[in-house]
């Protein structure tokens, strides 16, 4: 079975960039049936996508965050990565990595639901 | 705000049945629905996919169901245990981006 966990610095300050790593275990994400994806929670607020990479390097990023967002993964450590530049307070939530598996039609994939997700990780960005 | 409308809060006694909604345009309508329940200070969980299948280890107290644009999660025999945040979720093909619905706070009196 699948698990993620993410990591990272629990306090960031304004201005500089938030990162953080999703690794996974029991399962490869350079396989070609998921997205790998980040969620966020502003604290008592409810789920907000940030984005998802897949193995081909491509992308999807929230609109709201893409001028500040860069999703990477590592194939050979099984990590995936978020970073947010200009980190403000509002960017002060828990981090969620999932999975996501994907469908395909005859035009274009897209990601189906968040099937496995990490414990998550609380980020405060403060000085 | 949220692309997808759910009702903050739904209540109701144990045994009983629930129902919680879930709306949208044509996020919903083009695309499946899943939902996710969070119980307190745990991360969500996948409870329903593609509309009304549940994973396995999901019990059978929890259905979904969709209807052009809206979608419903359904719990019967209520228990303590399901007090919880319920949210539903799906792809937004115009936006291309994942949505949530705001979520559902479930208190089992």
């Amino acid at each position: 079975q699948v698990q993620l966990q993410e990591s990272g610095p629990g306090l960031v300050k304004p201005s500089q960039t938030l990162s953080l790593t999703c690794t996974v275990s029991g399962g490869s994400i350079s396989s070609g049936s998921f997205y790998w994806s980040w969620i966020r929670q502003h604290p008592g607020k409810g789920l907000e996508w940030i984005g998802y990479t897949y193995h081909t390097g491509s992308t999807y990023s929230n609109p709201s965050l893409k001028s500040r967002l860069t999703i990477s993964e590592d194939t050979s450590k099984n990590q995936f990565s978020l970073k947010l530049s200009s980190a403000t307070a509002a960017d002060t939530a828990v981090y969620y990595c999932a999975r996501a598996p994907l469908h395909c039609t005859s035009t274009s994939c897209f990601p189906l639901h968040f099937d496995s997700w990490g414990q998550g990780t609380l980020v405060t960005v403060s000085s | 705000q949220s692309v997808l409308t759910q009702p903050p809060s739904v209540s109701a006694a144990p045994g009983q049945k629930v129902t919680i909604s879930c709306s949208g345009s044509s996020s919903i309508g083009n695309n499946y629905v899943s939902w996710y329940q969070q119980l307190p200070g745990t991360a969500p969980r996948l409870i329903i996919y593609e509309n009304n299948k549940r994973p396995s280890g999901i019990p059978d107290r929890f259905s979904g169901s969709k209807s052009g644009t809206s979608a419903t999660l359904g719990i019967t025999g209520l228990q303590t245990g399901d007090e919880a945040d319920y949210y539903c979720g799906t792809w937004d093909s115009s936006l291309s981006a994942d949505v949530f619905g705001g979520g559902t706070k479930l208190t089992v009196l």
